[in-house]
């Protein structure tokens, strides 16, 4: 069983589409977040929810919008795509916000923005 | 700033050649180190964490090492499958613990057979 699920895995769309990733963990986690791999394989936090309540909000482009429908459930819905959001966005989950928690990442979805 | 560096880039070794990976990091008040590790079109996958100077702990053909200022991953006698881009990340103190974490941007490691 993947304990951090994603989908879609690939998606090419063109400029000022509107799409969605969903994220799904079975690991009983209350926190789950969305982490942005740009090309030089930087890992960089956008969101994060504790029990489907916003804790983080990094400086991202507010046509950034994640729902969490319940503790299980992250998505990221993107509005307006822009070329420069071609990358790869990794759902992740982790056992509360506690320093040194670990988290555990999905396998990432690669968005191609044409 | 806080900050985390690795180096090399990317390491070519021959199967059975043991070498280590650096973490350089400044950050005030660490909370812990992570290492990573990345395989092609995967998600990182966990591999330790360590929250103190002179921590270690291994896994396999893998020892990570915690000092003030930086991290090693030694790796011995390693074998084509632990070729993969390997991933430090620290986690300092910030108005939640979840949002301070930041990654280097890894090492490439490449074992031929």
């Amino acid at each position: 069983d993947t304990a951090v699920s994603q989908t879609p895995k690939y998606l090419v769309t063109q400029m000022g589409n509107d799409k969605s990733i969903k994220c799904e963990q079975n690991l009983g986690h209350d926190t789950m977040y969305w982490y942005k791999q740009d090309s030089k394989k930087f890992l960089k936090i956008m969101f994060s929810y504790n029990n489907k309540e916003l804790i983080i909000n990094e400086t991202v482009p507010n046509r950034f919008s994640p729902k969490s429908p319940d503790k299980a459930h992250l998505n990221l819905h993107i509005n307006s795509l822009e070329l420069g959001d071609s990358a790869v966005y990794f759902c992740a989950s982790s056992q509360g916000v506690l320093s040194g928690n670990t988290i555990y990442f999905g396998e990432g979805s690669w968005l191609t923005v044409v | 700033e806080d900050q985390v560096t690795q180096s090399p880039e990317a390491l070519r070794l021959q199967e059975g050649e043991s070498s280590s990976l650096n973490c350089s990091y400044t950050v005030s008040g660490l909370r812990g180190l992570f290492w990573y590790r990345q395989d092609p079109g995967k998600g990182p996958e966990f591999l330790f964490t360590l929250y103190s100077a002179g921590e270690e702990k291994e896994k396999e053909r893998l020892k990570a090492t915690l000092t003030k200022k930086e991290s090693f991953l030694h790796i011995t006698a390693p074998k084509p499958e632990d070729s993969a881009t390997y991933l430090c990340a620290v986690q300092a103190p910030g108005y939640s613990s979840a949002s301070k974490i930041i990654f280097g941007s890894g090492t490439r490691l490449s074992i031929r057979p």
